[in-house]
């Protein structure tokens, strides 16, 4: 089954433990993103890859690292979570650019205190 | 730069009722629009979408159209029903093919 994994599904941790939330998909895909939903503001990307050792930031960066050391993966690192990152967290695939429907993930919700 | 405005919610209606959710959006060139469902507890899925200015995207009775001259996305179905209970945004993906925007998502309610 075509699918995009994420995990853990749920975390509650403390502020400045770092962290690492993990998302692999199965389609071959060649462009992975990451976003974040809060209430009022929908989904905004974090950020994205077009390939292989290929990143670049998308709207809200700031906190966060990702890495594409293979296709599949494409992990998101929280180096020094804070309260403001509490949030629920999507990744996403798509077979090509970004402006191809996306693939998503069933979300990771993550709570800093 | 690039962003989607889509209308409020909740939205509330009762099954067989027509629905309307606006979507808005401000871009340069020749945006990508999407529409995308997010049922509670999932992640997002795919509903429709539209590449180029007068095409009209559908799926599962759902329509958009894309609409240049008022950079417009609004979807529409005739005849709604519970099932259709889930919150939808509407997207865009602009000049840099590879950085999506999103609206803030309506949240339909249908009602027995």
């Amino acid at each position: 089954e075509a699918q995009v994994t994420q995990n853990p599904r749920y975390l509650i941790t403390v502020t400045g433990k770092k962290l690492t939330v993990t998302c692999s998909q199965n389609m071959n895909h060649e462009y992975m993103s990451w976003y974040r939903q809060d209430p009022g503001l929908g989904l905004r990307q974090i950020y994205y890859s077009m390939n292989v050792e290929v990143t670049d930031k998308g709207d809200v960066p700031e906190g966060y690292k990702v890495s594409r050391k293979e296709k599949r993966n494409f992990p998101l690192i929280l180096e020094s979570p804070s309260p403001n990152q509490t949030s629920l967290y999507f990744c996403a695939s798509s077979p090509g650019q970004g402006n191809q429907p996306q693939h998503f993930g069933d979300g990771t919700r993550l709570s800093i205190l | 730069g690039d962003s989607v405005t889509q209308m409020e919610g909740p939205v509330t209606l009762s099954e067989e009722a027509f629905l309307t959710i606006n979507c808005t959006y401000t871009a340069t060139g020749y945006p990508s629009l999407f529409w995308y469902v997010q049922y509670p507890g999932e992640g997002l899925q795919l509903l429709l979408k539209a590449t180029k200015a007068d095409d009209k995207g559908s799926n599962k009775g759902f329509e958009a159209t894309y609409r240049k001259e008022t950079t417009s996305f609004h979807l529409e179905k005739g005849s709604v029903q519970v099932s259709d209970s889930a919150v939808y945004f509407c997207a865009l993906s602009g000049n840099n093919f590879n950085k999506f925007y999103f609206g803030s998502g309506t949240k339909l309610n249908v009602k027995p």
